[in-house]
């Protein structure tokens, strides 16, 4: 059974806190993605990485950085937190196609973070 | 860039009775459609999907159809049951754009009257 775990469902952080928010794949997946969902907006993408130390910026990189040094975790920061990014973070990982595959995306639970 | 709009926010139908929500995207070069499926506690998964090469694909009560000249895709649930109460996002990707990279719609709640 593929999983994708995320290391906490909620979490409480003060403004101005560094925050960790660890993503942990076994499907050996190459790709790896830190969404945001915030109710009528749907998923934001906020970084993705398609392999071990490589990232790209999705739509909303601001205030967030990321790191991946081994192939099954992908971590999100939080360099100083915020009120602004009160919300629900999703981890999600996938394959990686050949020319023209897309493939699916398989999601964690979320972490639901609330900066005071 | 692309962008995807989906309709209705919130949709509400007897148990038994069908549903159908719609999706537009503006990337007429986008050819992979996903949807979605979130149930209360969990993240999104994967239910259906369509690749342009087609009109129309079904999975038991599910189906999801393509308009391609339209541009708009839209997903099929028909007799309803409990259980299909969720939220349900659909997505495109032209990956010949970006190998990665789904598109996402902003999401239909979807509650199953008993």
């Amino acid at each position: 059974d593929v999983k994708v775990t995320q290391s906490s469902r909620y979490l409480v952080k003060r403004t101005g806190e560094k925050v960790f928010l660890e993503c942990v794949q076994d499907m050996d997946h190459e790709n790896m993605f830190w969404y945001r969902q915030d109710p009528g907006l749907g998923l934001r993408l906020i970084y993705f990485s398609y392999d071990v130390k490589m990232k790209e910026k999705g739509d909303i990189p601001e205030g967030y950085s990321v790191s991946r040094e081994k192939k099954e975790r992908f971590s999100l920061i939080l360099e100083s937190a915020s009120t602004n990014q009160t919300s629900m973070y999703l981890c999600a990982s996938s394959l990686s196609g050949g020319k023209d595959t897309l493939g699916e995306q398989y999601f964690g639970p979320g972490t639901r973070l609330t900066v005071t | 860039g692309e962008n995807v709009e989906q309709h209705p926010s919130t949709l509400s139908v007897q148990e038994g009775d069908s549903a159908v929500i719609k999706c537009t995207y503006s990337d007429s070069a986008s050819n992979y459609f996903p949807w979605y499926k979130q149930e209360l506690g969990k993240g999104p998964q994967l239910i259906i999907d369509i690749r342009s090469n087609v009109g129309e694909k079904k999975d038991q009560r599910i189906a999801v159809t393509l308009n391609k000249t339209a541009k708009h895709f839209s997903l099929h649930i028909t007799e309803t049951q409990p259980e299909d109460s969720a939220v349900y996002f659909c997505a495109a990707s032209n990956p010949r754009d970006s190998n990665y990279q789904l598109i996402w719609g902003a999401g239909t709640k979807l509650i199953i009257k008993p």
